[in-house]
């Protein structure tokens, strides 16, 4: 596509549900960020992964988060158990790795998910 | 990994007057990017300088990198309500790394 996509666009859910949010990179960008803001907050860095490969989960907050990339392409952040805290817009970016390889390289966001636990 | 500081927090503006935002960081950079985030989507490029830069302009925007003192303005000149956004600086770590740290940005509203 032409863009990062990100499904679903709004949810709600209610506290202790499992919710999973998908994103679509750019086709070919290999990295793929996850990230977390808060109202009126910058985006707080999730995870990332290069094609298939988690390389860095160390801002995932709790072991109720979990993310995947099983072919590279296509990525689940996945919530269990939903917490109200858990309320926060969810934005996924992608990149293809230039000279500066990774998080030095021009990302390009979806639109994000707004999640609003109840 | 590496973060950004934007300073002023918010800045309110009348259209047509130059809007300047600044960005601190604390250790080696390969680059610096400057993105906008309009409310309620993601965020969008603007412009990246790369470490041995000093300046760089893309149409009204215009960077500054002083890596000696570890910091970056964007000056937005001629501003428009069109403006109104919220900026972030994201420092590109050196060494390979990959991990981006947003600060809380600057809030910009431009007044008509």
């Amino acid at each position: 596509g032409a863009g990062v996509s990100q499904s679903p666009r709004y949810k709600v859910a209610k506290r202790g549900q499992d919710v999973a949010l998908r994103c679509d990179p750019i086709s070919g960008h290999v990295s793929l960020f996850w990230y977390q803001q808060a109202l009126g907050q910058g985006p707080e860095f999730l995870t990332y992964f290069q094609n298939e490969a988690q390389l860095d989960k160390s801002g995932l907050p709790s072991d109720r988060f979990f993310a995947e990339r099983p072919e590279g392409s296509v990525s689940t952040l996945k919530i269990q158990r939903t917490q109200q805290e858990d309320s926060a817009v969810y934005l996924c970016a992608s990149s293809s790795p230039g000279r500066a390889s990774g998080g030095g390289d021009t990302q390009y966001f979806g639109p994000g998910t707004r999640l609003t636990v109840l | 990994s590496q973060q950004g500081e934007e300073d002023p927090q918010a800045l309110s503006i009348q259209e047509g007057e130059n809007a300047t935002m600044n960005c601190s960081y604390k250790t080696s950079i390969n680059n610096l990017q400057w993105y906008r985030q309009n409310s309620g989507r993601g965020l969008v490029h603007l412009i990246l300088i790369r470490s041995n830069e000093r300046e760089k302009h893309s149409g009204r925007l215009r960077v500054t990198l002083d890596t000696s003192k570890k910091s970056s303005s964007l000056l937005i000149t001629a501003s428009r309500a069109a403006d109104t956004a919220s900026y972030f600086c994201a420092p590109g770590p050196g060494g390979g790394g990959f991990k981006t740290i947003f600060g809380a940005g600057t809030r910009l509203f431009v007044k008509a």
